[in-house]
This record gives C-alpha cells, sequence and structure tokens, in this order.
C-alpha cells in the first residue's frame, strides 16, 4: 500500500523556471512532512519540512505549500539551477507514538537545463 | 561535526552468504534507522532502534535483522542474502522529537551474485 504518492516522475526544467513536485498521502495521523534531496552516489540530505499547521513554509529558493484539506503537499523550487539536478524525495511520519519512521514517496528526477 | 558514517561503502557477497554492514549517527543522536534503496521499490524502511530497543520494524523478512549498542551505533544483518537484496542500504540517525529529521549517512551499496 502507497501512501504516499508522488509525481511528476521525472521533470525538466529551463534554468531560472520554476520547478514544482507533488505528494498526496492518506494516512491523517501523519504530522511531519520533509523533503529530501539526492544526488548520485550520496544518501538523501533533509532540505525543508513542514508540520500540517501550516499551510506554507519557505527557506531561500526552497518552499512548501501544504494542504490539509486535500491531503497534498507540494516543493516549489524557484529560480532553478543546473546544481539542483538530483532527485527528490517527499516523506511522511506520523505523530507521537510513531518514533521516526518515514514513508517516502517514489521520488522525482530533476533535470535542469541551460 | 562529523556526518553518519556507514562502512563498508561497498561489497559484493554470493548467494546463501550472510552480511553485517556498520552505522555510525551523529553524536548525540540516538534513533537510529536503517532503509533499503532500490530502483523499482523506492526507499523502503526496514527499522529503527532508540536507545538500543527496536522501535519500528518494516515488512521485511526476518533474514534482516539489526541491533544498537550502548553508543548509539548500529549494525544490520543480512542472512541467507539472495539476488533481490542487492540494493543500497541507508542508515539515518536522528535526535528524538516531533520537529528533527534524519541525516542519511551515504549508503552501503551490497551486490549479491
Amino acid at each position: 500500500q502507497q501512501q504516499v504518492k508522488q509525481s511528476p516522475q521525472s521533470l525538466i526544467v529551463q534554468k531560472g523556471g520554476i520547478s514544482i513536485i507533488n505528494c498526496a498521502y492518506e494516512n491523517t495521523a501523519f504530522d511531519y512532512f520533509p523533503w529530501y534531496q539526492q544526488f548520485p552516489g550520496k544518501g538523501p540530505a533533509l532540505l525543508i519540512a513542514i508540520r500540517p499547521d501550516v499551510s506554507e513554509k519557505k527557506e531561500g529558493r526552497f518552499t512548501i505549500s501544504f494542504n490539509k484539506s486535500a491531503k497534498q503537499f507540494s516543493l516549489h523550487i524557484m529560480d532553478s539551477q543546473p546544481g539542483d539536478s538530483a532527485t527528490y524525495f517527499c516523506a511522511a511520519r506520523k505523530g507521537s507514538g510513531g518514533g521516526n519512521k518515514l514513508t517516502f514517496g517514489t521520488g522525482t528526477q530533476l533535470k535542469v537545463e541551460l | 561535526k562529523a556526518g553518519v558514517t556507514q562502512t563498508p561503502r561497498y561489497l559484493i557477497k554470493t548467494r546463501g552468504q550472510q552480511v553485517t554492514l556498520s552505522c555510525s549517527p551523529i553524536s548525540g543522536h540516538r534513533s537510529v534507522s536503517w532503509y533499503q534503496q532500490t530502483p523499482g521499490q523506492g526507499l523502503q524502511f526496514l527499522f529503527e532502534y532508540f536507545s538500543e530497543t527496536q522501535r519500528n520494524k518494516g515488512n521485511f523478512p526476518g533474514r534482516f535483522s539489526g541491533r544498537q549498542f550502548s553508543n548509539s551505533r548500529s549494525e544490520m544483518n543480512v542472512s541467507t542474502l539472495e539476488l533481490g537484496d542487492s540494493a543500497l542500504y541507508l542508515c539515518a540517525s536522528s535526535q528524538d522529537g516531533p520537529n528533527y529529521g534524519y541525516t542519511f549517512g551515504s549508503g552501503t551499496r551490497l551486490t549479491v551474485v
């Protein structure tokens, strides 16, 4: 059972453009939603995270938009750069008592072209 | 501050053998989790340890096991290796609490032949 659905699978964006990756979840017990960035040969690195009591969080060029009623959240990368080319994963974690187990989306391969 | 260290980085094993992977978390992190990453299945949760106790377990067969030591270092073991166990095994450590995220290591690439 895939509890976190991520789209698109791959994305090509021009330098300076906006990259948008979407995720949807099913389990309303999730209360922490991070995004990870992974480069080839490396482990995923935490990019930005949000909790459901906030509708938007921005850190530099990266913004998470969160829609609790629709059970959806998205990552926006503004002014996309070739160095942003990587695989991005959304994830979700259950609240108290759930420990630190994350359920990941299937990943989006982003390529930023010059 | 040192990151999460996983050893070895690469490993080639034969079907039927067993393997032990090691993870040293960030100093002060008591939660250590393990994930299997494959192109087909993505990132799949194996288990989480906190203060030497298994706190969460994923849907993997009993051939996959782990443990955590008093210094928070963790090991995972896979017995009777199968070809399908070929994957990148990632360890992640975290402080405990609702607002802390994982820091992942670079992983151990296991190839079963």
